[in-house]
C-alpha cells in the first residue's frame, strides 16, 4: 500500500514566481491535510480539504495561498508571487476520516521549496 | 498561553534507559492526542494516538493521558540510539502541533 506522495520533492523558485505542491493521498484516503515547516520551527497547520471542498483554511495566509483537491487527481497546494519568507518544508498528510474521529494521518515526504 | 507546550530539549538519555517526554495543550475539551518522531530533514511519523484517560502501551512506547491535568507523556522504554529524534505531540483541537522536544540517546 502507497503511502502518500509528494511531488516534487525539492522546488526552487525565484521571487514573483509561481510554486506548486502536488499531494496523492494514500489509497482509501479522502481527506488531505497541508502543514508548512519553517527551518528549525515547529509543524503549522495550513489547510485541511475532503474532495472538492475545503474544510478548513484557518492557517492559510489570505493572500497568495490556494489550496484544492478535485475530484480527480492530487490535492494542490499553489503559492503565487513566492517571496523568500515561502521557503519551507510543506508537508502533506492524509486520513480516510476526520482526523482525530477515530483516524489518525500520515505524512508524505514532504516538498522543501527554496525561493531564491 | 501557547496551546501546546513541550520542553525542547535536547534530552539525553544513555542506551537502555527510560525517556519521559510531556507535553501540556490549552484547550480542555481537546479529546485527542498524537505523538510523532521526526528525524531531521524528515517527515513526521505517527507512533501513538490517544484519546482515553490512562495508558496505551505500544512495544516499547506508552502514551499516558491525564484530561484533568491537560496533560500527555510517551514513555520509551529501553531507549535506544536510533530512538534519536524530535517528538512532536499534535493535539487535533485546531491541528496545533507542540514545538518538538529533540531526543538524544547516547550509546
Amino acid at each position: 500500500n502507497a503511502g502518500v506522495m509528494q511531488n516534487p520533492r525539492h522546488l526552487v523558485r525565484r521571487r514573483g514566481q509561481e510554486a506548486r505542491l502536488r499531494c496523492s493521498p494514500m489509497k482509501g484516503h479522502s481527506h488531505v491535510y497541508w502543514y508548512r515547516q519553517l527551518p528549525e520551527e515547529g509543524l503549522k497547520f495550513m489547510v485541511y480539504l475532503q474532495k472538492e471542498n475545503i474544510i478548513d483554511e484557518s492557517g492559510m495566509p489570505k493572500e497568495r495561498f490556494s489550496a484544492e483537491f478535485p475530484k480527480e487527481g492530487p490535492s494542490i497546494l499553489r503559492i503565487q508571487q513566492v517571496v523568500r519568507g515561502d521557503s519551507a518544508a510543506y508537508f502533506c498528510a492524509s486520513s480516510p476520516g476526520e482526523w482525530g474521529q477515530g483516524y489518525e494521518q500520515y505524512f508524505g515526504p514532504g516538498t522543501r521549496l527554496t525561493v531564491t | 498561553q501557547k496551546e501546546v507546550e513541550q520542553n525542547s530539549g535536547p534530552l539525553s538519555v544513555p542506551e537502555g534507559a527510560i525517556a519521559s517526554l510531556n507535553c501540556t495543550y490549552s484547550d480542555r475539551g481537546s479529546q485527542s492526542f498524537f505523538w510523532y518522531r521526526q528525524y531531521s530533514g524528515k517527515s513526521p511519523e505517527l507512533i501513538m494516538s490517544i484519546y482515553s484517560n490512562g495508558d496505551k502501551e505500544d512495544g516499547r512506547f506508552t502514551a499516558q493521558l491525564n484530561k484533568a491535568s491537560q496533560y500527555v507523556s510517551l514513555l520509551i522504554r529501553d531507549s535506544q540510539p536510533s530512538d534519536s529524534a524530535t517528538y512532536l505531540c499534535a493535539v487535533r483541537t485546531n491541528f496545533v502541533f507542540g514545538p518538538g522536544t529533540r531526543l538524544s540517546v547516547l550509546p
